[in-house]
């Protein structure tokens, strides 16, 4: 089966430390995404990737960080420095920048 | 004010009503999509359009370029229906490689 998978479904962390979500994709997709849900807002996107070793900040990047060494994945990490890391996130892919999305199942990270 | 405005923000209908999300944006685009969110999060893409309309089963997308508006229609509803609706665009000051979202319509089919 193909598809997008994102693990874990559920991360709980303490304020201050670093914490990595990950996104794996085996449609062969060139492009990959990150966003942010917030209750009763959109989705924000974070971080995307058009091609392996590229990657551009979204609109809200500050506190995020993330690599694409593999076609296959795309990990983000959430640093100390996002003021506010408590949301959904989700990851998408597309076989390139025009076409439809494919979202994972998403992550709720809990921060206290 | 956001680029995608979506009405209502939410819905309530009964099993079997002909329903009518909406959604208007203010950039020009490239494709226009509608996703479904279901409650446990996972999102899935219903339809990309740039032009027309297009049908899948009870589910109808339009575009009106000029109008820069899109309508999403549900006939027969049911309750698996409930959902939240998301309209995003793919705009073209972005060279199409990114898309901009709009807050969603929650949708509730009681039975």
């Amino acid at each position: 089966d193909g598809g997008i998978t994102q693990s874990p479904k559920y991360l709980f962390r303490k304020e201050g430390q670093n914490v990595t979500l990950s996104c794996e994709q085996n449609l062969n997709h060139d492009a990959m995404y990150w966003y942010r849900q917030d209750p009763g807002q959109g989705l924000r996107l974070i971080y995307y990737s058009q091609i392996v070793n590229d990657f551009q900040k979204g609109d809200i990047a500050e506190g995020y960080s993330v690599s694409r060494e593999k076609k296959e994945s795309f990990p983000l990490t959430v640093t100390s420095a996002q003021k506010n890391p408590t949301a959904f996130y989700l990851c998408a892919s597309s076989r390139d920048r025009e076409n439809e999305q494919y979202f994972g199942p998403g992550t709720r990270l809990t921060v206290t | 004010k956001n680029e995608v405005e979506q009405s209502p923000q939410n819905l309530t209908a009964q099993e079997g009503e002909f329903i009518t999300i909406n959604c208007s944006y203010s950039v020009g685009i490239s494709a226009l999509h509608w996703l479904q969110q279901h409650p446990g999060g996972g999102i899935v893409s219903l339809f990309m359009l740039s032009s027309g309309k297009k049908k899948h089963g009870r589910l109808i997308a339009t575009i009106n370029i000029q109008e820069k508006h899109s309508s999403l229609h549900i006939t027969a509803s049911h309750p698996r229906d409930s959902a939240v609706y998301i309209c995003a665009v793919n705009p073209w000051e972005t060279s199409g490689s990114r898309l901009t979202f709009g807050e969603g319509t929650q949708l509730t089919v009681n039975p």
